[in-house]
């Protein structure tokens, strides 16, 4: 089975704190993607990569980056956590190229900005 | 920008009955589409996809129907149950510069009752 694990379950920092959300995946996909869910809006797309150190802009970046830096891992980063960052963080994994599938994910990491 | 909605944000269901979960959605150029389940405290997972070139799908009690005429998607659930209680998301999967990428509807929550 696909394994995609984000480090944290729950995360509560303050604002202005630097934040690392972690995540890896098991099986050798080359696309990854962070979301964050809101109530009533849904899943919406922070950043996503096709391959290693290769980034793309979602439909949210502001106030946030990324990286990645082996296959396997993706991190979301908040340069200056404030309290409208609070939120659940969703990490997926898709295999990549001309593959049209559906993506894997996580079990969600909610981050509370105090 | 195109994007992915929802008709009902909230359904209620009698347990036994049928359930339908319809989906609009707007980029003509989406070939690919998913639905998710999200129960609480979970992230999404995948129940059935369907691709452009199908109108109808089925999986074990669960069939998503495609209507490209009109950009409509459903998922119908057969012989609902309380474990069918969640949200539910569509997808399309829509290409981007490096490969694909998933958006995401609003979801609507179904609830079962007993």
């Amino acid at each position: 089975d696909v394994k995609v694990t984000q480090s944290s379950r729950y995360l509560v920092k303050r604002t202005g704190e630097k934040v690392f959300l972690e995540c890896v995946q098991d099986m050798d996909h080359e696309n990854m993607f962070w979301y964050r869910q809101d109530p009533g809006l849904g899943l919406r797309l922070i950043y996503f990569s096709y391959d290693v150190k290769m980034k793309e802009k979602g439909d949210i970046p502001e106030g946030y980056s990324v990286s990645r830096e082996k296959k396997e891992r993706f991190s979301l980063i908040l340069e200056s956590a404030s309290t409208n960052q609070t939120s659940m963080y969703l990490c997926a994994s898709s295999p990549g190229g001309t593959m049209n599938t559906e993506a894997f994910f996580g079990q969600g990491t909610r981050l509370t900005v105090v | 920008g195109e994007s992915v909605g929802l008709h009902l944000p909230t359904l209620s269901v009698q347990e036994g009955d049928n359930s339908i979960i319809n989906c609009a959605y707007s980029n003509s150029a989406s070939d690919y589409f998913i639905w998710y389940k999200q129960e609480s405290g979970k992230g999404p997972q995948f129940i059935i996809d369907i691709r452009s070139n199908m109108d109808k799908r089925q999986g074990q009690r669960v069939t998503v129907l495609l209507n490209k005429t009109v950009k409509h998607l459903s998922l119908q659930i057969a012989a609902t149950q309380p474990g069918d209680s969640a949200v539910y998301f569509c997808a399309e999967n829509i290409k981007g510069a490096g490969s694909y990428q998933l958006t995401f509807g609003k979801g609507t929550k179904l609830s079962v009752i007993p």
